[in-house]
């Protein structure tokens, strides 16, 4: 197991657009999260899936972002009619529990022109 | 005022010297996180505490529950040591992490 990973590494797309993102967590990590992280900031949460069920989300994640985990293992996020605020790193982590911390992706860098 | 503050938000130090990143939190917590972020983006986990001081090579953690604080402290730094260090909470019901800002440093030889 080679950790968590995400596809894309990088998406440019034109605003309006749809884009959608892969993560996959480490395979016994039952527990998964997708934060947003914009330049010179620290990550903001988006939303947790625990298995396949959505447990949490942000208020930052609005109609136009959709996520699911359909069989508890990878992840999509996708964005649709992407904005230029949309521009940021979409982070992916994934855990057995918060006890022993968590593991994350490398990012999919999204910049809408 | 942000859950999690750290400082300072940019450090340069000279090869060799310590170095140390101060994070404070309002919060109540079950574990705090130390992170490093180099360029590009992935994020690798530093330490984990829950109490008292952790060290590994020239890292060291320490927390003060009490004063809801924590510090990261880099001995006889190296430019490999150039990153954003960010500290975060885990607030353990909350099922999410909270992050500070970070703090740019750059170690110059």
């Amino acid at each position: 197991d080679t950790g968590v990973s995400q596809d894309p590494r990088h998406k440019i797309t034109k605003r309006g657009q749809n884009v959608t993102f892969r993560c996959d967590p480490i395979s016994e990590h039952n527990r998964l999260y997708w934060y947003r992280q914009t330049l010179g900031q620290g990550p903001e949460f988006l939303t947790y899936f625990q298995n396949e069920a959505q447990l949490e989300k942000s208020r930052l994640l609005s109609d136009r972002f959709s996520a699911e985990r359909p069989k508890g293992s990878f992840s999509t996020l996708e964005i649709q009619r992407t904005e230029q605020g949309d521009s940021a790193m979409y982070l992916c982590a994934s855990s057995v529990g918060a006890s022993y911390g968590y593991t994350f992706g490398s990012g999919t860098r999204l910049t809408v022109v | 005022k942000n859950e999690v503050e750290q400082s300072p938000q940019n450090l340069t130090a000279q090869e060799g010297e310590f170095i140390t990143i101060n994070c404070s939190y309002s919060v109540g917590i079950s574990a705090l996180h130390w992170l490093q972020q180099h360029p590009g983006g992935g994020i690798v986990s530093l330490f984990m505490l829950s109490s008292g001081k952790k060290k590994h090579g020239r890292l060291i953690a320490t927390i003060n529950i009490q004063e809801k604080h924590s510090s990261l402290h880099i001995t006889a730094s190296h430019p490999r040591d150039s990153a954003v260090y960010i500290c975060a909470v885990d607030g353990g019901a909350t099922n999410k992490l909270i992050f500070g800002t970070g703090t740019l440093l750059a170690v110059q030889p």
